[in-house]
């Protein structure tokens, strides 16, 4: 959607390596996720901020940190990737002030050999 | 947090509406009824929400019976692009609230 985007789209990376992926918004909205998604478990929030340097864990938090130094920029950093963290990782924004629902980035699939 | 209950899959053909109902017993009193559509290889993507009766919009019309236990999407004329997975949640609001996905409905739409 246009306003949110993901990079990178794909990655494949080690086992044992740190990964950062990168959430971008230009709607200036306060809300902002992280969610990942894979087969037989639906999407599954993994933290989640309420403004800068505001953040809080979800349902999946172990093994992921988050940061938001800006409004418009919500990281996700694995520290130390592990096969079961393979996944699709979708951002979402929300405005809760004037409600339109979640909007959600294309997502970015992530193999962790 | 409510939990709900929507059929795994549908079948359906073009042209005909599809009605997909979503089961919500424990809904609190300020809890929204919210559905989202998801393609292959894309995110969500919201779709309606509603508190109770009737809302209607360009894409869906969501029916929610006096007592808000269940939920009924219903998409008129469905065509092949209507395939997808519809996610029926419910909505807490508020400002530090999360939004937690189930399993979906699976729609498929045939010619």
């Amino acid at each position: 959607d246009a306003g949110i985007t993901q990079s990178p789209r794909h990655k494949v990376t080690e086992t044992g390596t740190p990964v950062t992926l990168r959430c971008h918004q230009t709607e200036n909205h306060r809300y902002m996720y992280w969610y990942r998604q894979d087969p037989g478990h639906g999407l599954r929030l993994i933290h989640y901020s309420y403004g800068v340097k505001d953040t809080d864990k979800g349902e999946v938090s172990d093994g992921y940190s988050v940061s938001r130094s800006k409004t418009e920029d919500f990281l996700l950093t694995l520290e130390s990737a592990t096969s079961s963290q393979t996944s699709v990782y979708f951002c979402a924004i929300n405005d809760i002030t004037d409600y339109y629902g979640y909007t959600f980035g294309s997502g970015t699939r992530l193999t962790v050999v | 947090l409510a939990k709900t209950t929507q059929p795994i899959s549908m079948d359906s053909y073009e042209g005909q509406e599809v009605n997909i109902t979503c089961s919500h017993n424990n809904i609190a009193t300020n809890d929204y009824i919210t559905w989202y559509q998801q393609f292959p290889s894309q995110g969500p993507r919201f779709i309606i929400q509603g508190y109770k009766t009737k809302v209607t919009n360009e894409v869906a019309s969501l029916f929610i019976p006096a007592d808000r236990k269940s939920s009924t999407l219903s998409l008129p004329r469905v065509s092949l692009s209507d395939t997808a997975v519809y996610y029926c949640l419910v909505d807490p609001g508020g400002r530090y609230s999360t939004l937690t996905f189930g399993k979906g409905t699976m729609l498929l739409v045939s010619p």
